[in-house]
């Protein structure tokens, strides 16, 4: 199984501000992925982090809010632009390799104040 | 969209079987999982189950799936306390472009009471 480290774990910030999130792989894998899970919510995909090019959004994610990057195939980034209470939510790295699995981060908790 | 329904909550006895249900509407799933979410941490992979399978077994965990009626369930033999949290059920459909993306339900929430 894939090892994913995800920082921070959790923070707290100031509405209009912008705060990036990392997501590092102990291995290469073919797909990275970032999800939104709202409070007492299911998990929901804002984009796939292709590496080498822009990430694909799903239909309500933007890239000017969301923008991400992906240099290589073990790391991303996703980033929470101009931040409003409505943001807060956990933020998950999810990864999928060769193989049927979906491994996730422990993901971040963000709190907009 | 595609979707995917659990019941919200489920309540056991300690020692007892748990049985949690989802159901999924899309006919073209090749894989459907199930994932713990402890208070305050990420998703665990429990098992999956590739969709031409009707069962699956792991220590304690068994999987039975139901591609007729789109019904998956995941039985928890011997529940433990260390067993409360929130199971996530999900599916992995085959749609060319988005066949990685997996589709959620709400999750159920299990407590195990002593």
């Amino acid at each position: 199984s894939a090892v994913i480290s995800q920082k921070p774990s959790r923070d707290i910030c100031q509405r209009g501000t912008s705060l990036t999130i990392q997501c590092q792989v102990d291995s290469q894998v073919t797909m990275m992925f970032w999800y939104r899970q709202q409070p007492g919510q299911s998990l929901t995909l804002i984009a796939t982090a292709n590496q080498g090019s822009e990430a694909t959004y799903e239909s309500g994610f933007v890239i000017d809010k969301f923008p991400i990057s992906r240099p290589n195939l073990t790391f991303s980034t996703l980033t929470v632009s101009n931040m409003s209470p409505e943001d807060s939510s956990i933020y998950l790295c999810s990864v999928q390799g060769s193989g049927p699995e979906a491994f996730f981060g422990q993901g971040t908790r963000l709190t907009v104040v | 969209g595609e979707d995917v329904e659990q019941s919200l909550f489920l309540s056991v006895r300690e020692g007892d079987s748990s049985v949690i249900n989802c159901t999924y509407t899309d006919s073209s799933s090749t894989y459907l999982y199930w994932y713990k979410q402890e208070p305050g941490a990420g998703l665990q992979l429990l098992t999956y189950i590739f969709s031409n399978m009707d069962m699956k077994q792991d220590q304690r965990l068994t999987v039975l799936l139901n591609k007729k009626d789109k019904h998956l369930s995941l039985r928890i033999a011997d529940t433990q306390t260390g067993d409360s949290a929130i199971y996530f059920c999900a599916e992995k459909g085959d749609s060319g472009a988005g066949s990685y993306q997996l589709t959620f339900g709400k999750g159920t929430k299990l407590s195990v009471i002593p």
